[in-house]
Formats: structure tokens, sequence, C-alpha cells
């Protein structure tokens, strides 16, 4: 099993909907949690952290579900501009290493 | 400089031939990564740096592939003899402490003819 996996999509939207993606990862003693953008040819950026109370921003929102494992990103009101993929980062407490998720592609579509 | 800076930013090379890729982090980061990521495909972890502990290298592949950081600072990825599945984008980022949000430079694209 993968440390951190992710549906790699894509996934087709029209301009206005809400879209949400999961990422769940393996290790219970994973510390910190990221959500990553990465356009075309371009290098990642990060996007949000995840906190334990979850987070938001705009139109993105973030949630750390640690029972079950996994985080989840939501888009409200997608817009052409976030066509993108989206990575999940998982860090923990004995490494600190950034463990990435092979990404989610998003498409929104006009 | 502002952010992480990676040279060269385009490298095409011969099969066989040793490649250097230099990384220089934001200035007082401690933590260092290097990946790699081939056209279409995830981010594949190299190696990480975290001050003075031991490198985590348990991402490289082979062991054509090292790495230093002298100084706690300046980062070079060698890779000899290279290898035609060795052509992708190599990104490095750095980090100010451990989990804290990393960032990256725009990456070398390594081209292997």
């Amino acid at each position: 099993r993968k440390e951190v996996e992710q549906d790699p999509g894509p996934f087709n939207v029209p301009e206005g909907a809400t879209v949400a993606f999961n990422c769940t990862y393996s290790n219970s003693a994973s510390q910190s949690f990221f959500w990553y953008r990465q356009d075309c040819r371009k290098e990642p950026k990060l996007l949000m952290s995840v906190y334990s109370s979850g987070n938001e921003d705009g139109r993105f929102t973030a949630q750390l579900n640690r029972a079950s494992q996994y985080i989840s990103l939501l888009i409200r009101d997608s817009k052409l501009s976030d066509s993108a993929t989206y990575l999940c980062v998982v860090t923990t407490s004995e490494t600190y290493k950034y463990i990435f998720g092979t990404g989610t592609r998003l498409k929104v579509l006009a | 400089g502002a952010g992480v800076s990676q040279s060269p930013s385009n490298k095409v090379t011969e099969k066989g031939k040793d490649v250097e890729l230099r990384c220089d982090p934001i200035s007082g980061h401690t933590a260092l990564y290097w990946y790699r990521q081939s056209l279409g495909q995830g981010l594949e972890f190299l190696i990480y740096f975290q001050g003075n502990s031991a490198p985590d290298k348990s991402g490289l592949p082979s062991d054509r592939f090292s790495a230093e950081r002298t100084g706690g600072s300046v980062s070079t990825l060698t890779i000899q003899r290279t290898q035609q599945e060795d052509s992708a984008v190599y990104l490095c980022a750095s980090s100010s402490m451990d989990g804290a949000e990393a960032f990256f430079g725009q990456g070398t694209r390594l081209t292997v003819v």
C-alpha cells in the first residue's frame, strides 16, 4: 500500500461547481498535512496547510480526519483558473520527510 | 535570494556522461529535499537533508545517484553515467524547520540523449 494515495482523476467539472478530493495516508504517526497545487510544467506551490480543526481560505476548505486517516480538499465555485493538479503531502514525526501523493488532476470547464 | 534557486534550468547530456544539478535553498532553511518528476507522473522522493543529521537517502534509485549539502546550504545532486531513464525534472525544496511548509525551486529539466 502506498504511504499516501490519491485518486488521479481527472475530475472534469463545470465552472461554478463544487468539487472535493480525498487523500488517504497509511502512517498513523503522520504529523503535518498540506495541499499543494501544481500547474502544468511548473513547480508545486503550497495551497494550504491542513489543521486538526479544519481550515478555510476563501473558496477552499481543508479537513483532517485522523481516525480514518484521510485529508480532504473542497473547492467551491470552481474557476477556470483552478485547473491544475492537487497534491496531498504528509510528514511524519519520525523523519519529517515530505511524502507526496501522485496528485489529482482537476479540469474546470467553461 | 528570495526563493529556492536551481541551476541549470535545462540540461541535455549524452548517455554515459555525469551531470551535476545545483540547488540554493532559501537562506536559513535547515531542511532540503530533492525530488524527481517524470512527465505526467507524481513526485518521487530522492533525498532529504536536515541540519547536521545524516541525510535520508532512502529514495535514491541507484548508486549512480549521490547528493551533498555543503555548509548546511547549497546542495548538489550528481548523477553518474546517465541513462535515458534518468530524463526527468529534478526539483529541490527547502523548509525552515521540521514539518513546515516547503518551497520549491523551478526545477532542472534533464534530458539524456
